[in-house]
């Protein structure tokens, strides 16, 4: 079935970039997803990326896509301590599956002071 | 501008009890409802969803069931609970025919 693979830990000091990266198997998969869980909360949405794009950028977020890697990363300029919170990448499911997404474990960040 | 809502945030049942779940939306019609469940491990796993009343697709055979009685409105139920139905259930909505999926709060459920 389909797999997505993200480190699960990154720390990073306050300031500095972050990047999280995040591998996929799904090659038919048109949208791309990035979410924001904070502890006990749901996912927030951040941005997300169609598969005919390389790059995306959003205010401090910038999504790039190597669609023949099946590579996704975002980048978070300026990290702030409220970044803090676990990331999620995820795919939407080629073909017809309701609009499934495929998440990874996710990648929780630290950004410390 | 649309809302969803869980209810309850916090369950603790005792294993072999029944559970409902319910999930609303406001300021949409007809969209797609979505369950998931993500475990002590973090990553989520698709339950259910659903595209219309009455229609529901299963992702994972279980102990679960969902139902869709109004058209923003999605359950998630069972007859009997497992020690490993423990997890925190996210509901979700997206748009008709529209990708981008929308969260819940959550709720944490604990089987004891």
């Amino acid at each position: 079935g389909e797999d997505v693979e993200q480190s699960l830990f990154l720390s990073v000091r306050e300031g500095d970039s972050s990047v999280i990266n995040c591998t996929y198997t799904d090659s038919s998969s048109t949208y791309l997803y990035w979410y924001k869980q904070e502890p006990g909360a749901g996912l927030q949405l951040l941005t997300y990326i169609f598969s005919n794009m390389d790059m995306k950028q959003d205010q401090r977020l910038t999504v790039l896509l190597n669609k023949k890697d099946k590579h996704l990363s975002l980048r978070i300029a300026d990290t702030q301590t409220g970044d803090s919170a676990i990331y999620f990448c995820a795919p939407r499911a080629g073909g017809n599956q309701g609009g499934k997404l495929i998440f990874g474990q996710g990648t929780e960040l630290s950004v410390k002071p | 501008s649309q809302t969803i809502h869980q209810w309850p945030a916090t369950l603790v049942q005792p294993v072999g009890s029944p559970l409902s779940l319910e999930c609303t939306v406001e300021g949409t019609s007809n969209p797609n409802l979505y369950w998931y469940r993500q475990a002590a491990g973090r990553g989520l796993q698709l339950l259910f969803y659903s595209v219309g009343i009455g229609q529901i697709s299963s992702e994972v055979p279980q102990n679960l069931s969902a139902s869709r009685p109004q058209d923003r409105q999605f359950i998630l139920s069972s007859k009997k609970l497992l020690l490993s139905d423990s997890g925190f259930y996210l509901c979700a909505w997206s748009v008709r025919r529209q990708e981008t999926q929308y969260f819940g709060p959550g709720t944490r459920l604990l089987v004891l």
